[in-house]
């Protein structure tokens, strides 16, 4: 079963404007990742937020982690056509060798 | 794509035909994953290694096996292919105490007729 849900399932915005894109979880969790998937390719790892941290900034992404409320959120900022994409949240779980859990994505559409 | 190469990246096969995906790694990391990637499910782990014939199932592990009798190779094999193995198969590669942040390669697409 999927341990992470990502929400909206579709985002389309203009240039410059902002995305914002929503992860819900089950269970407890070590560590809530980030990663984006270009049309064909395969995932490319964004960003990592660990329990213990509430917010985390890399360039021009933020994420923010509630464990109370099991959720979290990626922010894109000033948004480009570049950034067009499927997006994945994914947790660890507390035991076990090393697995991630994966949502079913985000797919933004930025136009320019 | 971080050192990963999987191959072949197209096959279309027939059903009840044995089917073997290779991902070989030049990153030396002791964790390989074999995912699928399917509409409607994202992404989904079939089976994953944690070291040179260590294997353990993943979520949707019925009707495929896997080996790793080295570092570098993850082979999974179908057996037996069936239509619902139809999919796109993506291989990943993490080292321990980094998080388990996991590195992908390119994709291998099966068809199943």
């Amino acid at each position: 079963s999927q341990q992470g849900e990502e929400d909206p399932q579709a985002l389309s915005i203009q240039e410059g404007e902002n995305a914002t894109m929503n992860c819900s979880y089950k269970t407890s969790i070590n560590n809530l990742q980030w990663y984006r998937q270009n049309s064909g390719r395969g995932l490319v790892h964004l960003i990592l937020i660990r329990s213990n941290e509430r917010e985390k900034h890399s360039g021009r992404l933020r994420v923010t982690l509630d464990t109370s409320k099991k959720s979290s959120s990626l922010l894109i900022t000033a948004s480009r056509a570049a950034d067009t994409a499927s997006y994945f949240c994914a947790t660890d779980s507390l035991s076990g060798y090393s697995t991630l859990t994966f949502g079913k994505g985000t797919m933004l559409l930025v136009s320019p | 794509d971080a050192g990963i190469t999987q191959s072949p990246r197209h096959k279309v096969t027939e059903t009840g035909t044995p089917v073997t995906l290779r991902c070989h790694q030049t990153e030396n990391h002791r964790y390989m994953y074999w995912y699928r990637q399917d509409p409607g499910h994202g992404l989904r782990l079939i089976h994953y290694s944690y070291g040179v014939k260590d294997t353990d199932k993943g979520e949707v592990s019925d009707g495929y096996s896997v080996s790793r009798s080295k570092t570098e190779d993850f082979l999974l094999t179908l057996e037996s292919a069936t239509s619902s193995q139809t999919s796109v198969y993506f291989c990943a590669i993490s080292s321990p105490g980094q998080g388990n942040e996991q590195f992908f390669g390119p994709g291998t697409r099966l068809t199943v007729l």
